[in-house]
């Protein structure tokens, strides 16, 4: 299968901060990309969907101006949680798909944001 | 409201034996159906998908699609311990977004 790396895959930052998660398509060319959080042992809750060179597509109840999207390249995307707070803590997931892929999408390995 | 339904478990089944997992899902136009394993701490990895009616194999797995009844499953033979993860059910029409249903739990016993 396709894949999709992302990047780091654990990080502590400060309240107030921002912390800046990649994640990249390895071997095909992603058109879109799709940005999830997780908290334990709840489901994927989709944030937003980026389609390369526009700009992303926010779900209802996720602030956009929080959650920054960029998918500038078709290759890669990236979310900045701006001025993070404890209650931001999550797992952070990305996924992709491509022409290559086909209709399938593949995850990132995730990224454990813990913000104290 | 685009739905994937699924029984969120636990489901615990012994070593060696075949586990079923059943999805169901609401959008009559879907075309497409994943199913992805998540392990606790970890993301989904795609398992199998599945595009037409009836059964198709890899290895110990094996996804079955009944469009008319709104159903997609999937079976595990021979069950090990490592098999013990969340299996999420995915639909989608093409082009348009994934839907996920809650994910079920599965837990095989030694």
């Amino acid at each position: 299968g396709a894949v999709v790396s992302q990047h780091p895959s654990r990080v502590i930052c400060k309240s107030g901060t921002s912390v800046k998660i990649e994640c990249r398509s390895l071997d095909f060319q992603a058109t879109t990309m799709f940005w999830y959080r997780q908290f334990p042992k709840k489901s994927l809750m989709l944030m937003a969907t980026s389609n390369e060179g526009s700009k992303a597509t926010y779900e209802q109840g996720v602030e956009k101006d929080k959650f920054l999207i960029n998918h500038a390249s078709l290759t890669l995307s990236t979310l900045t949680v701006t001025s993070a707070h404890p209650e931001d803590s999550s797992f952070y997931i990305c996924s992709a798909r491509g022409l290559h892929s086909g209709n399938t999408i593949y995850f990132g390995e995730g990224s454990w944001l813990t913000v104290v | 409201q685009k739905e994937v339904e699924q029984n969120s478990g636990p489901l615990s089944v012994p070593e060696g034996a075949i586990a079923s997992l059943n999805c169901t899902y609401s959008d009559r136009g879907s075309q497409s159906f994943f199913w992805y394993r998540q392990y606790s701490g970890k993301s989904p990895e795609l398992i199998m998908s599945i595009y037409s009616n009836g059964d198709k194999e890899d290895g110990r797995f094996t996804a079955q699609l009944n469009k008319a009844s709104q159903y997609v499953s999937l079976l595990i033979r021979d069950s090990q311990p490592s098999d013990s993860a969340t299996y999420l059910c995915a639909v989608n029409r093409v082009g348009q977004n994934f839907v996920f249903g809650p994910g079920t739990r599965l837990s095989v016993l030694p």
